[in-house]
């Protein structure tokens, strides 16, 4: 079953509207996460590092105050869209390393369609 | 942030085919990471090779990869056309902390 459960897998809504979507592990405690945006037909960009009781770092070109992350818990992240515009639409999808797990593979949410009307 | 190479961009190939294809990467690692993407769909992890590591197998998948070139491929033998879905090689360096960067993938259809 699914280790990482994110939420909600589709949005759309109207221009200006702020979106959130969150990022959960089920199975472990993540002390990092990592907020990842995918345009169609095109590979995973990563977004930034959300680091739990800290703040998120960011990918260069990436607005922190256009995508602001949470990270208050060890099992859930929230990635807010502010203000979100047409641009902004896109696949979001987290992931979340296990400090357990060494250099396993990290674990992937399903993604969030999001569609700016 | 720079993303590897990736080649070819889309592969078309009949069941019972043979399905090769490349990545190239830009820095030091420490694993490279081959996924799998359905379309619209989250990722599903393929298979992990070290640095150190050469040549590793897991069902119907090879994967290789070569240190001095950066370069890994991605084999997937005997294709069937539930392996229709995009690739994708992920790089992750020592000093990362976990930080993957993808390469840009390789769409493959595979057809009955």
């Amino acid at each position: 079953g699914a280790v990482v459960s994110q939420h909600p897998s589709r949005v759309i809504c109207k221009s200006g509207t702020s979106v959130k979507i969150e990022c959960r592990s089920l199975d472990f405690q993540a002390t990092t996460m990592f907020w990842y945006r995918q345009f169609p037909k095109q590979s995973l960009m990563l977004m930034a590092t959300s680091n739990e009781g800290s703040k998120a770092t960011y990918e260069q070109g990436v607005e922190k105050d256009k995508f602001l992350i949470n990270h208050a818990s060890l099992t859930l992240s929230t990635l807010t869209v502010t203000s979100a515009h047409p641009e902004d639409s896109s696949f979001y999808i987290c992931s979340a390393r296990d400090p357990e797990g060494g250099w396993q593979p990290q674990h992937f949410g399903d993604g969030t369609r999001l569609s700016i009307l | 942030s720079q993303q590897g190479e990736e080649d070819p961009q889309a592969l078309s190939i009949q069941e019972g085919e043979n399905a090769t294809m490349n990545c190239s990467y830009k820095t030091s690692i420490n694993n490279l990471q081959w996924y799998r993407q359905n379309s619209g769909r989250g990722l599903v992890h393929l298979i992990l090779i070290r640095s150190n590591e050469r040549e590793k197998h897991s069902g119907r998948l090879r994967v290789t990869l070569d240190t001095s070139k950066k370069s890994s491929s991605l084999l997937i033998t005997a294709s069937r056309a539930a392996d229709t879905a995009s690739y994708f090689c992920a790089s992750m360096t020592t000093d990362s902390w976990g930080k993957l960067q993808f390469g840009a993938g390789t769409q493959v259809v595979v057809t009955p």
